[in-house]
């Protein structure tokens, strides 16, 4: 079985400065590997993902990830907050059974608070 | 065009009553899943379905029962809805199994 850690609740970071929220996780077999991002009474939007290939990897918005085996991390960054950020980020992984239907693992998610 | 809907966006019923939540996408994706989020925003599967065939049954009361007509519609019915059923019900499709999951905006679901 999977599992997640999101390190940190809640993220308050001024604007324009580094982003970084973290996430662990643990998996049996190679993960794919996802970051989402969920805006007041919104569903889930992807920013990001991981599956195979380059280990850096650039999402919308302005966010990259970059996956880590030896450290089973997958942590989420942004050079420089906006005030649009501020969110719940979540970070989630699956294992990809050839066709068949994995539901997500999340972590808990992140609170992000972007201070003026 | 929305690509995964859910309807009702809010319901708010009595305990003990039965309701059902519709979800839809129009993305053609082969797998629909159930998602519930509770009121510290922690999201589990509930199920999965790939091709109209339940994949995944997580440990959720059997009265929950998701039904799903075709590829493109998958429905949670609740009978005998309890206090702990109040949550965010989130419907979510994807191509296939491990493929990014695209959601719905969420059914607020509250019991009095």
């Amino acid at each position: 079985a999977q599992s997640v850690t999101q390190l940190g609740s809640h993220v308050s970071v001024s604007e324009g400065a580094l982003v970084l929220l973290r996430c662990n996780y643990s998996s049996s077999v190679p993960p794919y590997l996802f970051w989402y991002v969920q805006y007041p009474n919104q569903g889930l939007q992807l920013l990001l993902k991981y599956t195979t290939g380059a280990t850096l990897v650039k999402g919308i918005n302005g966010f990259e990830a970059e996956f880590k085996k030896s450290e089973t991390s997958f942590h989420l960054t942004k050079p420089s907050a906006h005030m649009s950020d501020a969110a719940e980020y979540f970070c989630a992984v699956t294992l990809y059974s050839g066709g068949g239907a994995d539901g997500l693992t999340f972590g808990k998610g992140t609170h992000l608070i972007i201070q003026p | 065009d929305t690509a995964v809907s859910q309807t009702p966006k809010y319901l708010v019923t009595q305990m003990g009553n039965d309701k059902s939540i519709k979800c839809e996408q129009n993305l053609g994706h082969d797998t629909m899943y159930w998602y519930k989020q509770d009121s510290k925003k922690f999201l589990k599967i509930m199920f999965s379905y790939n091709n109209k065939e339940l994949i995944i049954n997580e440990t959720v009361p059997n009265r929950f029962s998701p039904k799903s007509p075709d590829k493109a519609h998958l429905n949670l019915h609740i009978n005998s809805l309890e206090l702990g059923d109040s949550a965010v019900y989130f419907c979510a499709s994807s191509r296939e199994g491990g493929k990014p999951q695209h959601f719905g905006d969420g059914t607020r679901l509250s019991i009095l």
